[in-house]
Formats: structure tokens, sequence, C-alpha cells
């Protein structure tokens, strides 16, 4: 079945340190790929989404590229800030798919 | 815009009790979820319905129930709580069409005692 698979964390990095977090996705056919943020006591909110191989999703100074090659969604930043502390999660749903499937999530922690 | 509203926020159950969560929708989203966060497990679907009137089972639906009486509610139920059911609960919806991604609530935070 599909399935996600994120880099382990936690990751603490300072500010104004380059961020990539590593997503690789099991899927059939085509599925649109997403990454969601989470604040602490929040829901989950949309970050950016690719749809399509090659697409590159952006949002917010954050990046990430759908690469069917390696079917990987990387989320990579220039440049973090404090306030980018959260919880990160990708995701994949394919179009005959009702839900959408989840990876375990990536906390990052930044420091001043 | 209020997006997808929650209620309640916090509740403490004792063990065998009952309750629902509320789940409101105003952007006419056929599709609505329910998901169950916990420590080092990600999320997990527990009920979702594709409009008004349907419900499925998700990866983890025993012990709760659901239902879609009008398109922009979505309950779920919990019969008779256990401990293991102690967890944060997370409603979204989404649009129809491949592309669109979920807008999620903020979440209630359930413990059962």
């Amino acid at each position: 079945g599909d399935s996600v698979t994120q880099m382990e964390g936690p990751v603490t990095l300072s500010e104004e340190a380059f961020l990539t977090i590593n997503c690789t996705y099991t899927a059939t056919g085509y599925p649109s790929l997403f990454w969601y943020v989470q604040y602490p006591g929040e829901g989950l909110q949309l970050l950016l989404k690719a749809t399509k191989a090659d697409d590159k999703g952006s949002n917010k100074g954050f990046e990430a590229t759908y690469r069917k090659e390696t079917t990987s969604f990387h989320l990579e930043k220039g440049s973090v800030q404090v306030s980018d502390s959260a919880v990160y999660f990708c995701a994949l749903r394919r179009a005959d798919n009702n839900d959408m499937r989840f990876g375990a999530g990536t906390r990052l922690t930044v420091k001043p | 815009n209020a997006g997808v509203t929650q209620t309640p926020k916090f509740r403490v159950l004792k063990t065998g009790q009952s309750m629902t969560l509320l789940c409101a929708q105003d952007m006419n989203h056929e599709y609505m979820y329910w998901y169950r966060q916990d420590p080092g497990m990600g999320l997990r679907l527990i009920h979702y319905s594709v409009g008004e009137g349907t419900t499925a089972k998700g990866e983890v639906p025993d012990g709760y129930n659901v239902s879609r009486l009008k398109k922009q509610n979505f309950l779920l139920g919990l019969e008779s709580a256990a401990p293991s059911q102690t967890s944060v609960y997370f409603c979204a919806s989404r649009g129809q069409g491949k592309h669109y991604g979920y807008t999620f609530g903020s979440g209630t935070r359930l413990t059962v005692v």
C-alpha cells in the first residue's frame, strides 16, 4: 500500500541555517504530494504541494520538488528562523484514494 | 471565514463514559475526516465521509462511530471510552479533486482516566 517515510527527528538548527527534511514515498500511479506544518497546540496547516513530476511547490521560503525517479519530496529552506520551529509532515494522496497518507512527522527546533 | 471548527477543545472522561466530538466546516467541502494523533505514531485515520449521509472506516475505527447527517457537520462518538482512546483528535475537510489539500481543525485533546 501507499506509504510515506520521513527522516526521524528531532532536528535542531541555529537561526539562518539551511534546512532539509527528507521525505520518500511508495505509491502506484501519480500521487499528489504535500507538506504540512503543525505549530504547538494547533492543527496541521498546508505548507505547499506538488501535483506532478518535476513540479516545485513553494511557500514562506520553503520549497520541495516532486522527484518521480527517486520517489522523493524533500523539504528545504535556505535560512530558518526561530518562528519555523514546528512539526513538519509529508503526505501523499492518489486521485483514486479518498484519504491521505501521512509520514510520522519531523520536529524542528530553531535556536536563536 | 472560520474554516474547520472543533468542539470541545479539551475533555476529560472517566472509563466507560460516552461523548461526542463535533466538527463543523463552512467551506462546502464534500469530504470530511477524523484522525487521531499519538506521540511517535503520526496521524491515523479513524473514519471519513465522502458526502452527506455517507461514512466509511479508516485505519483505526474500533471503539468509534460517526455520523454525517448534514454536509457541514461530522460527528465522532465514543460509546464507552477507554484509556487507549486518550489522544488528540483532528477533524479535516477537503474539496473534490486530486490536488486539494486538507483543511484541519485545531484539535480536541481527550484524556480518559
